[in-house]
């Protein structure tokens, strides 16, 4: 049983456009939400939570829908830099381990 | 903000012989380290939760013996891979979450190790 399903790309996308990320879970008790980036052969780090209300960090955007269980990310003006692995992550509560998707390939393209 | 750090970042051994791998908060203290190991082109997998003072708990499929964890002070936990096969090779990565933080989980840096 996949815990998090995540679409695995790649995403191809050029330069300036704007790409979607879904991300679904199976534990309707989870609580916290994330977004990690991870770059070839490096450690994830985190790109922003996810709130229900949805949150707007600059270019990115997130949202989370409860009842349906499920999570998105959208990325406005694509940069080359942002060309890297996101990762949907997922934490029942407290201090229990989080639990990622296997990610999504983006490539931002000149 | 708060920093993990990991060592080795590469590490390359014989068959048969084991490897350490250390993950050490830097400026704040972690009860509870995470250690995952993540395969190429696959999600980080959850190895073992270490609790400082305790014995980790393992995930299932995880051998205890073979991945021995000690997480003997509130900002060190090791990892030691014991008699390494070629089929351990992997990105092995640990994380931490400070006191009194919920949620976002700061990673080492990862410990990539290749077994001949």
């Amino acid at each position: 049983r996949k815990e998090v399903e995540q679409d695995p790309g790649p995403f191809n996308v050029p330069e300036g456009a704007t790409v979607a990320f879904n991300c679904t879970y199976s534990n309707s008790a989870s609580q916290s939400f994330f977004w990690y980036r991870q770059d070839c052969r490096k450690e994830p780090k985190l790109l922003m939570s996810v709130y229900s209300s949805g949150n707007e960090d600059g270019r990115f955007t997130a949202q989370l829908n409860r009842a349906s269980q499920y999570i998105s990310l959208l990325i406005r003006d694509s940069k080359l830099s942002d060309s890297a692995t996101y990762l949907c992550v997922v934490n029942e509560a407290g201090n229990t381990p989080l639990v990622f998707g296997k990610g999504t390939r983006l490539s931002v393209i000149a | 903000g708060a920093v993990v750090s990991q060592h080795p970042s590469w590490v390359i051994c014989k068959s048969g012989t084991s490897v350490k791998i250390e993950c050490r908060s830097l400026d704040f203290q972690a009860t509870t380290m995470f250690w995952y190991r993540q395969f190429p082109k696959q999600s980080l997998m959850l190895m073992a939760t270490s609790n400082e003072g305790s014995k980790a708990t393992y995930e299932q499929g995880v051998e205890k013996d073979k991945f021995l964890i000690n997480h003997a002070s509130l900002t060190l936990s090791t990892l030691t891979v014991t008699s390494a096969h070629p089929e351990d090779s992997s990105f092995y990565i640990c994380s931490a979450r400070g006191q009194g933080r919920t949620g976002e989980l700061f990673f080492g840096e990862g410990s990539r190790l290749t077994v001949l």
